[in-house]
C-alpha cells in the first residue's frame, strides 16, 4: 500500500532562514507527487506538482521541489522563509498509472517568527 | 467563479445520529474526491467521482459512510448511526479532468467539522 512520511511534525524559523521538509513515500511504480498548504482559516491549496520531466520542480510563493526517485522522496524546499508562509503543509502522491487515491502525509506545521 | 462549497461547515451530532455533508463543486469540474481529516492527521481518501459514478469508494471506513452525486454536480456524505470516532474535518475536493493519466490539481472546499458526542 501506498504511504507519505513527513519527517517533521512541527518547524519554527526566523525570517529569511532557508526551508527544508523532508518528504518519503513508498510505491514502486510511477507517481505524481504534490505539495498543498493550508494557511490559517484558509482552504488547503496547491503549492507545486510534480507529474514527469525536470524532477526539480517550481511552485507558487518561490517554493520548489525535488523528486529523487532512488530515494522515494520529494522534499520541499525555500531559500528565506517569510512570517506569511507560517501554514501547514501537507505532502502527497498518488499512482501515476491510473490511482484515483491521493495519499497525504501527517502535515508539516510551520512557525515563521518575524 | 466561486470555489468548491461544503455545507453545513459545523455540525454536532449524538451518538447514534444519522448526518449528511454536502459538497458543491466548481461548476463544470469532473472529478469529486472526498475525504476524512482526523486531528493532527493529513486528510485520508474515502471515496472519488467521476460525473455520477462513484468509481472508487475503497476508502469509505464502515458501510454506515455512503456518498452519491446523482446529477453529476452536488455531491453528498451521508454517515449513519454516527460514532465517535467519526468525529473529523470532511473536505470536498473538485477538479476538471477524468483522464487518469493527467491528474489535474484538486481544488479544496473549507470542509465540515463534524462532532460526535
Amino acid at each position: 500500500a501506498q504511504s507519505v512520511s513527513q519527517h517533521n511534525h512541527h518547524v519554527i524559523l526566523s525570517e529569511a532562514a532557508s526551508l527544508e521538509l523532508g518528504c518519503n513515500y513508498s510505491y514502486g511504480g510511477t507517481v505524481n507527487l504534490f505539495w498543498y498548504v493550508q494557511y490559517p482559516g484558509q482552504h488547503l491549496q496547491l503549492l507545486l506538482k510534480y507529474f514527469s520531466g525536470d524532477p526539480l520542480v517550481k511552485g507558487i510563493k518561490g517554493f520548489e521541489a525535488e523528486f529523487i526517485k532512488s530515494k522515494f522522496s520529494f522534499n520541499l524546499r525555500k531559500p528565506s522563509v517569510q512570517w506569511s508562509d507560517t501554514a501547514e503543509y501537507f505532502c502527497a502522491v498518488n499512482a501515476g498509472t491510473g490511482g484515483f487515491k491521493t495519499i497525504f502525509g501527517a502535515g508539516t506545521r510551520l512557525f515563521v517568527k518575524a | 467563479g466561486a470555489g468548491v462549497s461544503q455545507s453545513p461547515r459545523y455540525k454536532v451530532a449524538k451518538r447514534g445520529q444519522d448526518v449528511a455533508l454536502r459538497c458543491d463543486p466548481i461548476s463544470g469540474h469532473v472529478s469529486l474526491f472526498w475525504y476524512q481529516q482526523a486531528l493532527g492527521q493529513g486528510p485520508e481518501f474515502l471515496t472519488y467521482f467521476q460525473n455520477e459514478a462513484q468509481l472508487d469508494k475503497s476508502g469509505l471506513p464502515s458501510d454506515r459512510f455512503f456518498a452519491e452525486r446523482p446529477e453529476g454536480s452536488v455531491s453528498t456524505l451521508k454517515i449513519q448511526r454516527t460514532q465517535q470516532e467519526d468525529s473529523a474535518v470532511y473536505l470536498c475536493a473538485s477538479s476538471t479532468r477524468s483522464d487518469l493519466r493527467h491528474q489535474e490539481t484538486q481544488y479544496f472546499g473549507p470542509g465540515t467539522r463534524l462532532l460526535v458526542l
